[in-house]
């Protein structure tokens, strides 16, 4: 059982490079979200698809796409790198009526 | 402008104490908070969790006491035990348990537990 499942776990790119990061979950789950953690931040929501085929902005947008591919399935696109942008990202998903989210093991990304 | 706040950014514990991981918030409209632990290069794990209607909210040796004329809620860990060392978030909604798209989470509280 493998839960949620990010890819790639770690990768670097230069300023103005795009990338997409992969997110799956096999738990049936309605709901699918985008975290970034900083230091000193703590965990900020970027995007959550409530429902399959349903997008939504969370606390940082700026500089991201997202895409609710099937009901497993929700990337994050990055078109345009920036320093800023290194962070540690974590894909979650929730069960439609649960309050808990169940998170990914993260993908580090450093922009150069 | 920080919604939940996790003042301690660190705690140290003896091993058989209590821990006691602190979290505050200022929106009073959320009702329903959360605690997720978080190992290095892991993704945080769900804890506990407490709807604002309960004040006390317990699951073996983890217990979350929730004040909302304070707007304080606290992680008890009792008693403390070396492979809780780990950070912990504070995670706050404003949807109650069956809406979480929007938790807000705190900046954590890193606890170590020594022998």
């Amino acid at each position: 059982n493998a839960g949620v499942t990010q890819t790639p776990k770690f990768q670097v790119l230069k300023t103005g490079q795009s990338m997409t990061l992969q997110c799956a979950q096999d738990m049936n789950h309605n709901s699918m979200y985008w975290y970034r953690q900083d230091p000193g931040m703590g965990l900020r929501l970027i995007y959550y698809s409530a429902s399959e085929g349903t997008t939504d902005k969370g606390e940082v947008p700026n500089g991201y796409n997202v895409s609710r591919l099937n009901k497993r399935e929700f990337s994050l696109r990055l078109e345009s790198a920036a320093p800023s942008q290194t962070s540690v990202y974590f894909c979650a998903s929730r069960a439609r009526g649960l309050g808990e989210l169940f998170f990914g093991e993260g993908s580090r990304l450093t922009v150069l | 402008d920080q919604q939940v706040k996790q003042n301690s950014p660190s705690l140290s514990v003896q091993e058989g104490r209590i821990s006691i991981l602190n979290c505050d918030y200022t929106n009073s409209m959320f009702d329903y908070f959360l605690w997720y632990k978080k190992y290095p290069a892991e993704g945080p794990t769900f804890l506990i969790s407490i709807s604002s209607i309960k004040d006390k909210n317990e699951d073996g040796r983890f217990t979350v006491f929730l004040n909302k004329s304070a707007k304080h809620l606290s992680l008890h860990i009792v008693p403390s035990q070396p492979g809780d060392s780990a950070v912990y978030f504070c995670a706050a909604s404003a949807g109650g348990s069956y809406n979480t798209d929007k938790l807000i989470f705190g900046t954590g509280t890193r606890l170590q537990v020594f022998p």
